[in-house]
Formats: structure tokens, sequence, C-alpha cells
């Protein structure tokens, strides 16, 4: 099983307040992820880093923020919580693959954490 | 645009028998495939990763196809277990990025009865 952590796991807050979801890997991956995932559908992609001090944003427009000052955290903030930020928010990372034609990034998931905004 | 659809949306199935998840896509340029398992409530798990050369994958009683060629792939699970109930997702990543893209299919949520 990867090495990579979320925390808190589960999280029931009301609208308005400020939250701060943690990701942790000990990998040493220089890339890591956010997806958020609503019930039977797709992950979408609402950020990455290539490394240290680099953040982009993904396909899926979000209102969250994320930093990546070190290389094995990458914690995302929403600043004012609403009821249309309630999801799944899946954290993972991944190192390229070297020795391989094409090399490809396997990414390793944590365990999410379930954010319900009330 | 670059889409991965899977089939069944979900499937019942009893101990002990075998099943086959589809998966479709139109991702390109096309770079590898891989099936991951989801629990509920849990991030996903890679089962099996192929990249365009390779037509077929096994990790126990999973084994993976896939046909580059028509752009589709399956997931034969022989002699199901209980614990074998989850989301089998379907990932596609494309060479058109240093990031190696990834598109997600929906899943197929796989139940196995007693």
């Amino acid at each position: 099983e990867a090495d990579i952590y979320q925390t808190p796991r589960y999280l029931v807050i009301g609208t308005g307040k400020k939250i701060t979801l943690e990701c942790s890997q000990t990998m040493g991956h220089d890339k890591m992820y956010w997806y958020q995932q609503d019930p039977g559908m797709e992950l979408h992609l609402i950020h990455y880093s290539y490394g240290v001090n680099s953040t982009e944003k993904g396909d899926l427009s979000s209102e969250s923020t994320v930093s990546r000052i070190r290389t094995e955290h990458f914690p995302l903030t929403l600043e004012s919580a609403r009821p249309s930020h309630t999801s799944q928010y899946l954290c993972a990372s991944s190192a390229r693959t070297s020795g391989r034609v094409p090399s490809y990034n396997e990414q390793f998931f944590g365990p999410g954490t379930r954010l319900t905004v009330l | 645009k670059n889409q991965v659809e899977q089939s069944p949306q979900s499937l019942i199935i009893l101990e002990g028998k075998n099943c086959t998840l589809q998966c479709n896509y139109t991702v390109s340029p096309f770079s590898n495939l891989r099936w991951y398992k989801q629990d509920t409530g849990r991030g996903p798990v890679s089962l099996t990763i192929m990249t365009f050369s390779e037509n077929t994958k096994s990790n126990g009683r999973y084994t993976a196809t896939l046909d580059a060629d028509t752009k589709q792939s399956s997931l034969h699970i022989t002699a199901s277990q209980l614990s074998d109930s989850a989301s089998y997702i379907c990932v596609v990543s494309d060479r058109g990025s240093t990031l190696g893209r990834l598109y997600f299919g929906r899943g197929t949520q796989l139940t196995v009865w007693p």
C-alpha cells in the first residue's frame, strides 16, 4: 500500500468556515495532485504540482487553493466553504518511471477526505 | 474530446463466478491504460497498467486486455470473492503533456453476493 496520507478522513462543517485538507506522502514523489469526486462520477483534477513552489490549476475549476512548500506536503484550502463544495477530495502523488518507453507516471492515491458543508 | 466510457455501470454477481468489465476510450495520443479498484470511502488502488505494446496483463485473479486498434479494454475477474465488491475504474493517460494527463471513467460498481 502506498505511503500517502490524508487528514481528516471525514469533515462536516458549516457554511463560511475556512478549512484545510492535509495531504502528505513519504515516497519522495515530485508530482502531487488533488482530485474531486462526486458519488458515481469520475475523478476530476482540480490542482497539481510538479514540485516545490509549483502549483497549477487542473481541468475542473475550483475555488480552493493549494501550496507546495515541502516536497512531501500538499495541503488544499477553502477560504469560505459552501454546500456546493460537498464532495470527496482525493490526493495523489507520482514519480516518473524510468527505463520504459514511453515512461509513465503511476499515481498513488490517498484514502480521501469526505467533506460535507451544511 | 478525450473520453473514457465504461460498461456496465453496475453489476451484481454471486461469489465464485467470473465477470468481465468493459472500457472504451477516445484518448489520443495514447500512452497507457490502467485499471484501478476503489473500495467505498477509499482512494483508488492500481490493479494493472498497460502500454500500447501490451495486450494482456494479469494480477492474480484480475486479467486486463487492451486492443489499441479498437481502443477497447476489458478487465476479467476470475472466481470472484466478497472482497471484490468495489468500483473498478478505467483510466487512460495521454502522451500530449509532460504531466501525462489521466482521463477517468465513471467506474463499474461491482457487488459480489454470497
